[in-house]
Parts: structure tokens; sequence; C-alpha cells
């Protein structure tokens, strides 16, 4: 099992351009997570979704916009990326109200 | 609102000085808290769960405890593999997210 995949692995955008980072999971978990990490501030929680067709927003959700057509993918998307979300990206998934599993992570920087 | 807090920030030990890194947290009713190990430049990979006050749980050189306010990750003579940020968690009511405290970095010289 794979686990938790995540791709890509690096970005470097420029300011106003946009992307998607994808997330898979073959754990046939329910809940998926998307977080940011960034120095001093730990992990915060971007969006999450309770199952699939489900999205919802979490601690830091401006800027970005998810989606989970299917249960094992969890999409981010940048619109218009802004400097402010350089940032390391990790995405998660879980049973209900059980641990959480966290892919490898997204590096992104926005010039 | 739930709050978890760790403590320290950092710690340095000597290869087999033995110590213990805290997680306090402040919640409407525990339901579950969990324990993370990080590595620079990878995801938080899953330790530990406790779930009731007086719960233990053993992993080679690792051992969590939980009381009603706060959960102990004791490190018995550790190794320099064992340096990392660790990480613990508390779900909320709804069980459909995690507040993290900020993470203990430990540093373990040979």
């Amino acid at each position: 099992n794979a686990g938790v995949t995540q791709t890509p692995k690096f970005r470097v955008l420029k300011t106003g351009q946009s992307m998607t980072l994808l997330c898979a999971q073959d754990m046939n978990h329910e809940y998926m997570y998307w977080y940011r990490q960034d120095p001093g501030m730990g992990l915060r929680l971007i969006h999450y979704s309770v199952g699939e067709g489900t999205t919802a927003k979490g601690e830091v959700p401006d800027g970005y916009n998810v989606s989970r057509l299917k249960k094992q993918n969890f999409l981010l998307g940048l619109e218009s990326a802004a400097p402010s979300q350089t940032s390391v990206y990790f995405c998660a998934s879980s049973y209900p109200r059980n641990e959480q599993f966290f892919g490898p992570g997204t590096r992104l920087t926005v010039l | 609102e739930d709050q978890v807090t760790q403590s320290p920030e950092a710690l340095r030990l000597q290869e087999g000085e033995s110590s213990s890194l805290n997680c306090s947290y402040t919640v409407s009713g525990l339901r579950g808290l969990f324990w993370y190990r990080q590595d620079p430049g990878k995801g938080p990979e899953f330790l530990f769960t406790l779930y009731s006050a007086g719960e233990e749980k053993e992993k080679e050189r690792l051992k969590a405890t939980l009381t009603k306010k706060e959960s102990f990750l004791h490190i018995t003579a550790p190794k320099p593999e064992d340096s990392a940020t660790y990480l613990c968690a508390v779900p909320n009511n709804a069980g459909n997210m995690l507040t993290f405290g900020g993470g203990t970095r430990l540093m373990v010289k040979p």
C-alpha cells in the first residue's frame, strides 16, 4: 500500500498563477484533509472532506478551493497564488474519529 | 476552543539520557490524544493514540502516558535516530478536525 501520496513534491509559482495539488490515498478512508505548515505556526487546517462530494472549511481557507470527486482523491487549488501562500502543504486521511495519516508534503514557493 | 500546548519547544539530550516531553490540553471533553513524529522535510508519522486517563502505550524507546490534563512522551535511553519533532493533537467534538500543539524539537547527540 502506498498510503497517502501527493503530487507534485515541489513547485515554484509566480504571483497570480494558478495550480492544483493532488492527494491520493489507498486506505479507503472517508475523511481527507489539507494542511499548511509554516515555521512558528505549526500545522493549520485549510479544508477537509468527510466523504466523496463533500468539503468544508478549516482554520485558514481563504485563497484556496478544494474538490473531492472521488473517495480516494482530494484536490487543493490555488486560483491566484500569493507570496503568503509559500508553505509546505500536507494532505492527510483517516477513518472517522481516528488517527490521521499524512502524505510526504508539497513544498510550494510563490515569487 | 480546544488548546494544545507542548513543552519544551526544544530539547537537547545526550545519547542514553532519558527525558520526557509534555503535551497539555484544554478540551471540553477528551476524545483521544494522538502523538506524531515528524522528520525534517517529511510528513508527520503516527505513533500512538491514547483514549483515557491512565492509559499507556509503548513503542521501542518511547512510552506515551495520559492524565486528565496532559500527556507525556517518555524517551528512555534515546539514540541519535530519535531526533525529530514530536507533535501531539486532540480531535474536536465532531471528530473531523485535529488541534495540534506546536511540537517539541528533540535533538539527541551521540
